[in-house]
């Protein structure tokens, strides 16, 4: 079974600064996905960011960047130029297909992250 | 844009109720999840289905109960509702397949049981 480790509860940021979320995952798999969610205050939960395990580019959105390193199954969100909207819980997130059409996702515990004005 | 969507926002309920959650989805999507999410323990997996009339039980299907009689529609039964069960209930859907990894979410419904 795999496991998603996010060890940081809660931050905060400063407007405009950088911060960085941690992410830790345990799987067996070759072949797999990960991701970043962000779920705003009162509101539908959004994917950010995804990283195919496959390439060893990291993957890049906007402000948002990612650190991906395969051997140490590692997945951290940087977040550049942080903004109040940028306010939210934050689910890192693994994937695999499991067969039967379906890829199921397990997700980490969560990440608060609030930016201060 | 894909839509996901539950009846309920909000929901208050008794312990013993039965209690039905309802998600639609407007893109066709083969597969359909619900998750439960409470503070400290992320999301986790109570249902999912992959086809009409199809279900799979995911990480913490005690409790509940499922029934995608249409595509596009996908329910979650709460047989006789438990104070154990307030928490927020999030329904996702994703279009199927091996290369389709991406979940879409609705807004979520906060279920109440008093």
């Amino acid at each position: 079974a795999q496991t998603v480790t996010q060890s940081q509860p809660e931050m905060s940021v400063q407007e405009a600064e950088t911060v960085t979320l941690s992410c830790t995952y345990d799987t067996s798999e070759s072949n797999y996905y990960l991701f970043w969610y962000k779920q705003p205050p009162s509101r539908q939960m959004i994917l950010v960011i995804r990283q195919e395990a496959y390439k060893q580019q990291n993957a890049t959105e906007n402000r948002f960047s990612v650190n991906f390193q395969k051997a140490a199954k590692s997945f951290s969100l940087k977040i550049s130029d942080s903004q109040l909207g940028d306010t939210a819980m934050y689910f890192c997130a693994f994937t695999s297909y499991s067969g039967a059409g379906s890829y199921q996702l397990t997700f980490g515990k969560g990440t608060k992250l609030s930016v201060i004005p | 844009d894909v839509k996901v969507t539950q009846s309920s926002r909000y929901l208050v309920k008794r312990t013993g109720e039965k209690v039905f959650l309802e998600c639609v989805q407007d893109m066709d999507h083969e597969n359909m999840f619900w998750y439960r999410q409470d503070p400290g323990l992320g999301l986790r997996l109570i249902y999912f289905s992959y086809d009409v009339k199809m279900k799979e039980k995911g990480d913490i299907p005690e409790g509940y109960s499922v029934s995608r009689e249409k595509k596009e529609r996908f329910s979650l039964i709460l047989e006789s509702a438990s104070t154990n069960q307030t928490s927020m209930y999030l329904c996702a859907s994703n279009p199927g397949g091996p290369s389709s990894y991406e979940q879409y979410f609705g807004p979520g419904t906060r279920l109440t049981v008093t």
